[in-house]
């Protein structure tokens, strides 16, 4: 079993619907939790950032964790076609800036005009 | 500024050839990091630094070796290239081990 677990879709959702994305884990020492988007060909940019359980909002963004389930979500509202990319999970026991992050293997959304 | 900066974006090697791909980034950050994404494999951890002249090994290391003279630049170098290391290369550098990292647009290498 992997670390982290992501379905790669790809998931395909019309306009303005919101969009739920999600990964589990199976390492409970995890306490950093964190979203990239990923444009084609382009470099992963940080989404959410999120320390140990609880809830974060960014605009039309929402990041949930749940580490009793070792479970982390990512919500989108009123999805955009420019919402468009893979969206990697990532998480690190320690903080990945030191010793690097765990990450998803990415799920492809596509948001249809 | 330019954040973190990757040369070359493309890369054609033959098997046994050796190269560099360089990394610099303009943040003044003590951590930077190499990473390769595969195809249904994700982002993996090659080597990391947090610091000038500390260095080591993330979780795929083989073939690979790195260097960090200064805060600004972190060298992946291929000592002797074989088709396994055909990936997408990315760099990335963070402020902190908070790991909210920052990423370079990638090197796409093809090894035949």
């Amino acid at each position: 079993q992997k670390e982290v677990e992501q379905d790669p879709g790809p998931l395909s959702v019309p306009e303005g619907a919101i969009v739920s994305l999600n990964c589990t884990y199976s390492n409970s020492a995890f306490q950093y939790f964190m979203w990239y988007r990923q444009y084609s060909r382009k470099g992963p940019e940080l989404l959410m950032y999120t320390y140990s359980s609880g809830n974060k909002e960014d605009g039309r963004f929402t990041a949930q964790v749940d580490k009793s389930s070792k479970y982390i979500s990512l919500f989108i509202r009123d999805s955009q076609p420019s919402d468009s990319a893979t969206y990697l999970c990532a998480m690190s026991h320690s903080g990945g800036g030191a010793d690097g992050l765990t990450f998803g293997k990415g799920t492809h959304l596509i948001i249809q005009p | 500024n330019a954040g973190v900066t990757q040369t070359p974006k493309f890369q054609v090697l033959k098997t046994g050839q050796s190269m560099t791909l360089q990394c610099a980034q303009d943040m003044n950050h003590e951590y930077m990091s190499w990473y390769r994404q595969d195809p249904g494999m994700g982002l993996r951890l090659i080597h990391y630094s947090v610091g000038a002249g500390i260095t080591d090994q993330g979780e795929v290391p083989n073939g690979y070796n790195v260097s960090r003279s200064t805060t600004e630049d972190f060298p992946l170098r291929l000592l002797s290239a074989a088709p396994s290391q055909t990936s997408v290369y990315f760099c990335a550098s963070s402020f902190d081990r908070g790991g909210k990292l920052f990423f370079g647009s990638g090197t796409q290498l093809s090894v035949l």
